[in-house]
């Protein structure tokens, strides 16, 4: 079935950075945007960017400019999130979506990978 | 880009309607048929409840419609059952891709 499997749990200190996997499988992996969601314990959801798996073309939101970058591998139909420069903040669940076309609504989403930023 | 208003929470009884509303700007909400909502039970991924607007995907009840009226999108949930209690977000496209709403929490009393 189509589903998202993202990279297990992951543990940094202050300044370190972290590269977080979604591993796509059951479609045609360069026919869908995926894009990358946050949520910090008990806040709402937050947008990060997101990548056209066909063209590696990616756009961030305008918070996260120079701390993340989003690379595929077309190979094994994985994307990757990776943030740098962490700080206790970034302290959140990470979530990979999929969605048809730039403009169009999440309909798959991964299971969450939890980060946590802490000395 | 700052976040789409929603109220905090909102509360029904069983077999009641309620109804969540998400307001945003010209530039996100009212600019653009893009706004979809998404559940939330505590520990798992958002799903996806309806998109453009007012299209409810395959496989989700009936029971959730969705609205827009100027910069304003509106969820509604009729027949209020116990496993609709969880958090819902709105979202809209952009011209900076995406934003969210604040979140709110629905509690079946």
């Amino acid at each position: 079935q189509v589903q998202l499997e993202q990279s297990g749990a992951e543990v940094k200190k202050p300044g370190a950075s972290v590269k977080v996997s979604c591993k796509a499988s059951g479609y045609t992996f360069t026919l869908y945007y995926v894009h990358w969601v946050r949520q910090a314990p008990g806040q709402g959801l937050e947008w990060m960017g997101l990548i056209d798996p066909s063209t590696s073309s990616t756009s961030y939101a305008q918070k996260f400019q120079g701390r993340v970058t989003m690379t595929r591998d077309t190979s094994t139909s994985t994307v990757y999130m990776e943030l740098s420069s962490l700080r206790s903040e970034d302290t959140a669940v990470y979530y990979c979506a999929r969605a048809r076309v730039l403009r169009s609504a999440f309909d798959i989403w991964g299971q969450g990978t939890m980060l946590t930023v802490s000395s | 880009q700052s976040a789409l208003t929603q109220p905090a929470s909102v509360s029904g009884s069983p077999g009641q309607s309620i109804t969540i509303s998400c307001t945003g700007t010209s530039s996100d909400v009212g600019g653009y048929n893009y706004v979809s909502w998404y559940q939330q039970h505590p520990g798992k991924a958002p799903k996806l409840m309806i998109d453009d607007v007012s299209n409810r995907p395959s496989g989700v009840s009936n029971r959730f419609s969705g609205s827009k009226s100027g910069n304003t999108a509106s969820l509604t949930i009729s027949g209020l059952q116990a496993e609709d209690e969880a958090d819902y977000y709105c979202s809209s496209y952009t011209s900076s891709f995406r934003v969210f709403g604040t979140g709110t929490k629905v509690t079946v009393l």
